[in-house]
């Protein structure tokens, strides 16, 4: 399953399958960008992060990919789990250090 | 590695009453953030502190809200008086250095509803 970030709040998933969340950041200066999961009732959780000199980054079964020509990260997860059912945001540093989130999209996993 | 701590958990309050908020940074870490959370929406900054300093308050409401970091460590979030529009989630993140430097670590917030 894919989303189209702020057009597109929520995104249903099959068990197993692979996710994609995408987000469309705004400032061409952003030079760093981190995913957080957010469970009901719970901080941010730090998920991955990446700086705009790389391209892509893996985490454990996460990967981050950057465009930075379109200003567009997005978010792979796969092999869903029921347990990746939250809300995920991305957020960008901006001039002068300060993090700005998005809206976020909200994530189901289907068993 | 102990977490961020807030608390309390949990605060009902009627318009007009003050309230405050508590947290307790990851050990060692430099920045200190108070966020606040709609419902639905993403974390919006209220202030930043670097050590005991203020590094970012222009997002403040500073005519009701109010925060202080003691001794570079600790730091309380205060709103007086309150107001309906107040009601959310307030969290506190910690960071070992910078925003650019080091990703925020969030505790799990309190939630305020002022009826």
């Amino acid at each position: 399953g894919e989303s189209v970030g702020l057009h597109l709040p929520t995104l249903s998933v099959q068990e197993g399958d692979n996710s994609i969340i995408n987000c469309a950041y705004s400032n061409s200066a952003s030079d760093y960008f981190i995913w957080y999961k957010q469970e009901s009732g719970k901080g941010p959780q730090f998920i991955i992060d990446i700086r705009s000199n790389m391209d892509k980054r893996q985490g454990q079964r996460v990967t981050v990919l950057l465009n930075k020509t379109v200003k567009h990260l997005s978010l792979q997860i796969a092999a869903t789990q029921p347990g990746d059912s939250a809300v995920y945001f991305c957020a960008e540093i901006r001039v002068p250090n300060q993090f700005y989130f998005g809206t976020g999209t909200s994530l189901t996993v289907i068993p | 590695e102990a977490g961020v701590a807030q608390s309390p958990r949990y605060k009902i309050i009627e318009k007009r009453q003050s309230v405050a908020f508590w947290c307790n940074p990851i050990s060692g870490h430099a920045t200190l953030y108070w966020y606040q959370q709609i419902l639905g929406q993403g974390p919006k900054l209220l202030i930043q502190f670097q050590n005991n300093g203020v590094v970012d308050d222009s997002q403040l409401p500073k005519d009701r809200f109010s925060a202080e970091r003691l001794k570079g460590v600790d730091s309380t979030l205060k709103i007086q008086p309150a107001k309906l529009e107040d009601s959310a989630v307030y969290l506190c993140a910690s960071s070992l250095d910078g925003p650019s430097v080091s990703p925020l670590h969030f505790g799990n917030g309190t939630r305020l509803t002022v009826t």
